[in-house]
Formats: C-alpha cells, sequence, structure tokens
C-alpha cells in the first residue's frame, strides 16, 4: 500500500547539535517533499526534492528514490527549529498528497 | 503579499449545522487542496482541485464536499457537520510542474463540533 513512515517521532537536542530526520516511502509514493510546522501551527515548505540532494542554509534534503529514502539533515541546530517536520509524497495520482506523522524537535537552548 | 487565506480561523459548532470554511489564494496556483491534521494522525488529504472545475477525492473525504468554481477559491463544506470532524483543518496551493513545487499553506482553521 501507499505508506510514508518517519523516524524518529521524537528528538531532543541541544542547541548547535546536528541532527538527521529519515523518511522511508513505498514503491507508489513519489515527488518527496519536506514541510516544517513550527510550534504555533505555521506549515512551510522546505524542499521539493524527488531525488538527489539540496541544501538551503543550514538545511539540507537527499532523496534516494531507487531506496525509497529522503533524509532532512539540520546543523547547527536552533531554537526556532524546534516544530514537527513531515515529509510528504505524491501517491497515485499527482494531486494526492501522503503525508508521513510527523518527527517533533525540540532544540534546547 | 503571496498567500493563503482561510476563514474562519476558528470556529465553534453544534452538530449537524452546515458550514463552509472559504479559502482564497492571490498565486493564480491551479492545484489546491484541503487537509485535517489530527495528533497523532500527522495530516491526512480531504480533498483536492488541479484546476478549476476539476476535483478529487484525497484519502478522508467522507462527510465533506469542495467547490472550485473559480481559480483563486476552494470553500470546504461540512453539510451535517459531526463530533469526529472536530479538527484543525488547512487549506494549500501551488503550481504543479515547476521546479520547486512549492506548496503554500494557509494559517489553518481549528473546528470543534459538539
Amino acid at each position: 500500500g501507499i505508506q510514508v513512515e518517519q523516524s524518529p517521532p521524537d528528538l531532543i537536542l541541544q542547541e548547535g547539535a546536528n541532527s538527521t530526520l529519515r523518511c522511508n516511502f513505498s514503491d507508489s509514493v513519489n515527488n518527496l517533499q519536506w514541510f516544517h510546522q513550527n510550534p504555533w501551527g505555521q506549515l512551510i515548505n522546505l524542499f521539493y526534492i524527488p531525488s538527489g540532494t539540496k541544501q538551503n542554509g543550514r538545511l539540507s534534503a537527499t532523496t534516494v528514490a531507487t531506496e525509497r529514502y529522503s533524509l532532512l539533515y539540520i546543523s547547527s541546530s536552533q531554537t526556532t527549529d524546534s516544530g514537527v517536520y513531515f515529509c510528504a509524497g505524491h501517491g497515485g495520482s499527482q494531486g494526492n498528497l501522503i503525508f508521513g506523522k510527523g518527527t517533533k524537535l525540540s532544540v534546547k537552548p | 503579499e503571496a498567500q493563503v487565506t482561510q476563514n474562519p480561523r476558528y470556529l465553534i459548532t453544534v452538530t449537524g449545522k452546515k458550514l463552509t470554511v472559504t479559502c482564497s489564494q492571490n498565486m493564480n496556483h491551479e492545484y489546491m487542496s484541503w487537509y485535517r491534521q489530527d495528533p497523532g494522525l500527522g495530516l491526512r488529504q480531504i480533498y483536492y482541485s488541479m484546476n478549476v472545475e476539476v476535483t478529487d477525492k484525497g484519502d478522508v473525504p467522507e462527510g465533506y464536499k469542495v467547490s472550485r468554481k473559480e481559480k483563486r477559491n476552494f470553500p470546504l463544506i461540512l453539510e451535517s457537520p459531526s463530533p469526529n470532524q472536530t479538527s484543525l483543518y488547512f487549506c494549500a496551493s501551488s503550481s504543479p510542474g515547476g521546479e520547486d513545487n512549492e506548496q503554500f499553506f494557509g494559517p489553518g482553521t481549528r473546528l470543534t463540533v459538539l
């Protein structure tokens, strides 16, 4: 079936630490995207990354489509990085977006 | 300013009383979508629309209706709300096919059905 699974479900970091979040997806999912939901509930698109690697400041993402996983790297974490990180991919049709259950990140000062 | 707006932001209603949550975008996006977010379940897609007059069911369409008569608007209709539709709702839009395919989300509507 169509599945998007994220790990770990929860992560606590000290400010300045690095982290890696993982997203595994099933065969019928493609066009991976990463999102951040801040503690106030706002959702922001981080990366559209069907394959390869992209970087934006302290964040980068890599998708290995042939092995059905994507990684989100956060370097030198800051308290403003706290929130929930979601990955999502398109399922049966181009418009059908399937989300994972998220990784809740807490960065402590 | 490019944005997706939703109204109302907060709503408390009673079972069976029809309601509409509006969604509007000013970016001329073809694609619009509705999601609900529940604790422990992440976001689940309710309906989506690839363009005007084209709508399709997402993963949890039961109890909801949508329409796309204009490109900028994509209202979500609950004909007879029930308590299990208490949730946080997000509308999103994007322009598929671009290099980034960035999804823009509205601020969310918190709905409570008593």
